[in-house]
């Protein structure tokens, strides 16, 4: 149980266009999930929160414009990428916190390979 | 606000040896400590937990003891596999950052036979 799913696993394009990613929660709700970006060789930064039904919130220096976070329903949700640049190019990890469970508790999707030519 | 500090990489162990990963952290009130392993391919997997001070956390024989004294959780591993070759994380959740969790910058183990 708790699985959390992303797709795509990787993703190629070109400079200025927009990359969607999805987290998905396959077998349990998750009011709460969380967005992470992870250089080469370093750590998870978290990126923003994302909370079913309402705005999420985003880390100090993360541009919520340029990262647009949809969490429509209680087992998706959706990082856009806009006007997608080279800097962009990343590893992107969700992680989805059971509704009702403690808060502290968080499944990891498998990451998004992004890569901006 | 809350940092955690991982013992630098990469770890290279031959099988049975004695694993010590360390982990200090920086954090206001009283956090739970985690660490994660990441398989190659796969995502992030809660190998163990401590809520409070001087608990143990322990699981697939790794251990880590919460001390608050030192504010130290290091991960500890008696014999280890070639199965162990992965990306170990530690984190903490809590203090300042209630829910949100900050992760120290991971280290690499790789087992040979």
């Amino acid at each position: 149980g708790a699985v959390v799913s992303q797709h795509p696993s990787w993703v190629i394009c070109k400079s200025g266009t927009s990359v969607k990613i999805e987290c998905r929660s396959l077998d349990f709700q998750a009011t709460t999930m969380f967005w992470y970006r992870q250089f080469p060789k370093q750590s998870l930064m978290l990126m923003a929160t994302s909370n079913e039904g309402s705005k999420a919130t985003y880390e100090q220096g993360v541009e919520k414009d340029k990262f647009l976070i949809n969490h429509a329903s209680l087992t998706l949700s959706t990082l856009t990428v806009t006007s997608a640049h080279p800097e962009d190019s990343s590893f992107y990890i969700c992680s989805a916190n059971p509704s009702g469970s403690n808060t502290d508790t968080q499944y990891f999707g498998p990451g998004t390979r992004l890569t901006v030519l | 606000g809350n940092s955690v500090t991982q013992m630098e990489g990469p770890v290279t162990l031959s099988e049975e040896a004695f694993l010590t990963i360390n982990c200090t952290y920086t954090a206001t009130g009283y956090p739970s400590l985690f660490w994660y392993v990441q398989y190659p391919g796969e995502g992030l997997q809660l190998l163990l937990k401590a809520t409070k001070a001087d608990d143990k956390g322990s699981n697939k024989g790794f251990e880590a003891t919460y001390r608050k004294e030192t504010t130290s959780f290091h991960l500890e591993k008696g014999s280890v596999q070639v199965s162990d070759s992965a990306v170990y994380f530690c984190a903490l959740a809590g203090g300042t950052s209630y829910g949100k969790l900050t992760f120290g910058q991971g280290t690499i183990l790789t087992v040979h036979p």
